[in-house]
């Protein structure tokens, strides 16, 4: 079975800080992503990746980067972190052919807190 | 802009009874996805329907794509409360590349 692992569950940080989002996937995925999930907004995409050190800015990127540099590993920055920035935070992977509806594999989620 | 919309966005229902989920889109996608969330964790996915008016079963759970590959819905028969859950469509974007998702149906099912 696919296993995607994001490193914490519930993180607490304050306004400003530089906070790091890790996530590990085990199954030699191409693409990568991040998501955010707010009541009524749904699932909105930040970055994704689908190949080391590639990057694509999803609909959502202003306040994050994202790094890439193995194929495993996909990493979540927010530079200054801000109250609107709480949230719940989803990455997923999937093979590299989107057309011939692979799925997508999601972690169990970071709940990020900014006070 | 290609968009999914879902409805009934809340639903609870009584152990037993019978539900529809509705996805709505004006766009043609390629294909459309359904997941299930369960509470403290990440999305699963359920099936995958890819050709106009196809129909998949899984147990209790009944998919249709419609004709014009616009739209799908999602009929649970006899709910249960093990399928509480929060329920996502999703389908590729043009380029491709990521998945467009609905916001989503929050079912609840009380025994």
């Amino acid at each position: 079975d696919v296993k995607v692992t994001q490193s914490s569950r519930y993180l607490v940080k304050r306004t400003g800080e530089k906070v790091f989002l890790e996530c590990v996937q085990d199954m030699d995925h191409e693409n990568m992503f991040w998501y955010r999930q707010d009541p009524g907004l749904g699932l909105r995409l930040i970055y994704f990746s689908y190949d080391v050190k590639m990057k694509e800015k999803g609909d959502i990127p202003e306040g994050y980067s994202v790094s890439r540099e193995k194929k495993e590993r996909f990493s979540l920055i927010l530079e200054s972190a801000s109250t609107n920035q709480t949230s719940m935070y989803l990455c997923a992977s999937s093979s590299r052919h989107l057309y011939s509806n692979q799925p997508q594999h999601f972690g169990d989620g970071t709940r990020l807190s900014i006070l | 802009t290609q968009l999914l919309e879902q409805s009934p966005q809340f639903l609870s229902i009584q152990e037993g009874e019978n539900l529809t989920v509705y996805c709505n889109s004006s766009s043609v996608f390629s294909s459309l996805q359904w997941y299930r969330q369960e509470p403290g964790e990440g999305p699963v996915l359920l099936v995958t329907v890819v050709t106009g008016g196809e129909v998949k079963k899984l147990k209790r759970l009944t998919f249709q794509f419609g004709d014009a590959r616009k739209d799908s819905s999602l009929h649970i028969t006899a709910a249960q409360p093990g399928d509480t859950g929060l329920y996502l469509c999703a389908g590729a974007d043009q380029a491709g590349t990521a998945l467009i998702f609905g916001k989503g149906t929050t079912l609840s099912v009380s025994s």
